[in-house]
C-alpha cells in the first residue's frame, strides 16, 4: 500500500533551466495538492487539483509555475527559468475527499536547489 | 504576516517526562486544527486535529488542547520517548472553499533525551 511518491528526491538546476516535479497520489486518491517549504520557514500552500481540473492555484506564484494532474500518469509541477529563490523542499500530498476528517497525507518531497 | 505561530523553535525534553508544544493564531476563521510530525529528509506525517468545536481530543500518548478565546492550542506528549524526536507543525484551516488549504506554523524541534 504505497504512499504518496514524489521524484526525483533531490533536484539541482542551473539558473533558467526548467525543473519538473512529479507526485504519485496515494491509491484511491484523486485530490492533490503541493506545498513549498522554503528555509526556515513552515509549508505553504500552492495549489490543489483533481484529475484534468485545477481547483485552487491561488498559492503558486503568476508566473514560471505551472501544474497538471492528467487523467493518466502523475501530477507535475513545472517551474520555468528556476531562479535562486525557487530553492526549497516542495511536498506534494493527496487525500480521498475534500472533507477535513480525511488529513492530507504527504509525500517525502523533492529538494530543489538552484545554482 | 503569519497567521500560525510557533513561538518556540525547540524544546528539549527528558524521556518519560511531558512535552508540550504550543501554537497561537490570529485568524479567527480558522476551525480546524492538526499536528503534524517531521523527520528531517521525509514529508509532514498527520498525528492529530481538533475541531474548534472541541476543547480537548486525545489519542493515546498525544492530547490536543484548543482554547478559542485566547486563539491558542498546544500539544502534550506523555509520556515523551526518543523516537518522538521531530519536528512538530501545527496547521490550521477554515471551512469554506479554502478548507483544503493549511497554513503552517514554522515549527518546533523536539528533542527527547534519554
Amino acid at each position: 500500500n504505497a504512499g504518496v511518491m514524489q521524484n526525483p528526491r533531490h533536484l539541482v538546476r542551473r539558473r533558467g533551466q526548467e525543473a519538473r516535479l512529479r507526485c504519485s497520489p496515494m491509491k484511491g486518491h484523486s485530490h492533490v495538492y503541493w506545498y513549498r517549504q522554503l528555509p526556515e520557514e513552515g509549508l505553504k500552500f500552492m495549489v490543489y487539483l483533481q484529475k484534468e481540473n485545477i481547483i485552487d492555484e491561488s498559492g503558486m506564484p503568476k508566473e514560471r509555475f505551472s501544474a497538471e494532474f492528467p487523467k493518466e500518469g502523475p501530477s507535475i509541477l513545472r517551474i520555468q527559468q528556476v531562479v535562486r529563490g525557487d530553492s526549497a523542499a516542495y511536498f506534494c500530498a493527496s487525500s480521498p475527499d475534500r472533507e477535513l476528517n480525511s488529513p492530507l497525507h504527504f509525500g517525502n518531497g523533492t529538494r530543489l536547489t538552484v545554482t | 504576516d503569519q497567521q500560525v505561530k510557533q513561538n518556540s523553535p525547540s524544546l528539549s525534553v527528558q524521556e518519560g517526562r511531558i512535552s508540550i508544544l504550543n501554537c497561537d493564531y490570529t485568524n479567527s476563521m480558522f476551525d480546524y486544527f492538526l499536528w503534524y510530525k517531521k523527520y528531517p529528509a521525509e514529508g509532514p506525517t498527520f498525528l492529530i486535529s481538533i475541531s474548534s468545536i472541541k476543547d480537548k481530543n486525545e489519542d493515546g500518548r498525544f492530547t490536543v488542547f484548543l482554547n478559542k478565546s485566547a486563539k491558542h492550542l498546544s500539544l502534550h506528549i506523555v509520556p515523551s520517548q526518543p523516537g518522538d524526536s521531530a519536528v512538530y507543525f501545527c496547521a490550521a484551516s477554515a471551512r469554506g472553499a479554502g478548507s483544503y488549504q493549511l497554513t503552517f506554523g514554522k515549527g518546533t524541534k523536539l528533542s527527547v533525551i534519554p
